[in-house]
């Protein structure tokens, strides 16, 4: 199977910092990517990550280690809006951008 | 921006119809995918297409069908609605190789009755 694996929900702080982590299968992998879905709404794409290491765009930021099959979404000074449904979706092989998302995360900010 | 569109954000029907669900994208990509969403499980994928005719089957394609006759359009197709089939449905489209990102539409929730 190609089982993504991330926690159901978390809540944190306005202002501070919260790590979403997604673990998956490491055969065939070819890119992990993170979306961002609010209630009622399409997903909307946060981050892309092939090689291993962090990809910082602004106050999120996203690693990945390919050997441990492991990635993470990091969000700084959180905000109220952040409050959200966070995926992690993994490319296998090379389908023509065929997707595997794990479950999402929901995120509760509290002020 | 790109944009991709769906015929409706609500649907509702009953057992045994047939329904249409329409996705169109404005950025001429090659690359077109058909979810479902539900609570606990995730998007899942039903059917992607590659290219004009050209169809494959996802995760879950039992009980749906697909057509794409232009390269903007996309439909999903329940031949015979069934209760299991109320979920969120969510289109994406991507462009060639080079490209990474799955653009989503705002999603049709279909309530089967």
């Amino acid at each position: 199977g190609q089982n993504i694996d991330q926690p159901t929900e978390m809540t944190a702080t306005e202002g501070a910092i919260v790590q979403i982590n997604c673990t998956y299968q490491t055969s065939g992998f070819n890119g992990l990517f993170w979306y961002q879905q609010h209630a009622g709404e399409a997903p909307t794409f946060l981050s892309y990550n092939v090689l291993d290491g962090l990809e910082e765009k602004g106050r999120f930021s996203s690693f990945l280690s390919r050997s441990k099959g492991y990635s993470y979404l990091l969000l700084k000074e959180l905000q109220m809006k952040d409050s959200a449904s966070y995926l992690c979706a993994v490319k296998f092989g090379n389908q023509g951008g065929k997707l595997i998302f794990g479950q999402g995360t929901e995120l509760s900010v509290k002020p | 921006d790109v944009k991709v569109t769906q015929s409706s954000r609500y649907l509702v029907k009953r057992t045994g119809e047939k329904v249409f669900l329409e996705c169109v994208q404005d950025m001429d990509h090659e690359n077109m995918f058909w979810y479902r969403q539900d609570p606990g499980l995730g998007l899942r994928l039903i059917y992607f297409s590659y290219d004009v005719k050209m169809k494959e089957k996802g995760d879950i394609p039992e009980g749906y069908s697909v057509s794409r006759e232009k390269k903007e359009r996309f439909s999903l197709i329940l031949e015979s609605a069934s209760t299991n089939q109320t979920s969120m449905y969510l289109c994406a489209s991507k462009g060639g190789p080079g490209s990474n990102e799955q653009f989503f539409g705002p999603g049709t929730r279909l309530t089967v009755l």
